[in-house]
């Protein structure tokens, strides 16, 4: 059973389009983090949301938390080439350092 | 943050053989964590690594298949004993920033293949 349901699995859309990634779950989390990872690379943390409710917006890219901190989106706005790569979310529950991380969403942006 | 390098950063190697992963940390850590990935697949958690203190293996991973030291706050390595085609994949080392809320930094990783 995956604790941290990702989608869409797989993305490609056209450079300026806008799109949105979600990140579900039945748990609650005390944190949830989102990492982008290109080929070749380890993941790159990006942001973290630890506040249900909690709106996050770095440059074109906007993240939630959920209101009972179950669940998390992503929204790209204007999408860039450059923004292609890998997107992955994971959570941390309860007192545990551990990553429970999703499976991943493959994003492609044609110029 | 923290600026973390592996060695190698890949390998080929052959059935049956043992391949030693190293990971470097820029400052002292608590906690290292070790990830296998397939290519575009998410991360699968290995073990956790505390300096001074065995490491604790996640279900599916053992230590004689996986042994992993720890000796001191900035380095770490992975073992990955009597290699079969299955163990190819990408191996990544992580640390995090200690205390709440767990945010983990990942080295580049090492892509290893067996034949």
């Amino acid at each position: 059973t995956q604790l941290l349901e990702q989608s869409p699995q797989f993305l490609s859309i056209q450079e300026g389009e806008n799109l949105t990634v979600y990140c579900n779950s039945s748990s609650v989390f005390s944190s949830l983090q989102w990492y982008r990872q290109e080929p070749g690379e380890g993941p790159v943390l990006l942001v973290t949301v630890v506040t249900g409710g909690e709106v996050k917006k770095l440059k074109r890219l906007t993240f939630q938390f959920g209101d009972a901190r179950k669940d998390s989106s992503l929204h790209i706005t204007a999408a860039q080439p450059g923004d292609t790569g890998l997107y992955l979310c994971a959570g941390a529950q309860g007192g545990s350092e551990k990553l429970v991380f999703g499976k991943g969403t493959k994003l492609t942006v044609n110029p | 943050s923290a600026v973390i390098s592996q060695k190698p950063s890949r390998d080929i190697c052959q059935r049956g053989t043992s391949l030693t992963i190293q990971c470097q940390v820029d400052s002292q850590v608590t906690m290292m964590f070790w990830y296998r990935q397939q290519p575009g697949q998410s991360l699968t958690l290995i073990a956790t690594a505390n300096q001074g203190s065995e490491a604790t293996y996640e279900s599916g991973f053992v230590i004689d298949k996986f042994p992993i030291s720890r000796p001191n706050l900035t380095f770490s390595t992975l073992t990955v004993s009597n290699m079969s085609p299955e163990d190819s994949s990408i191996y990544l080392c992580s640390v995090d920033t200690g205390g709440f809320p767990y945010e983990q930094y990942f080295g580049p990783g090492t892509r290893l293949t067996v034949t």
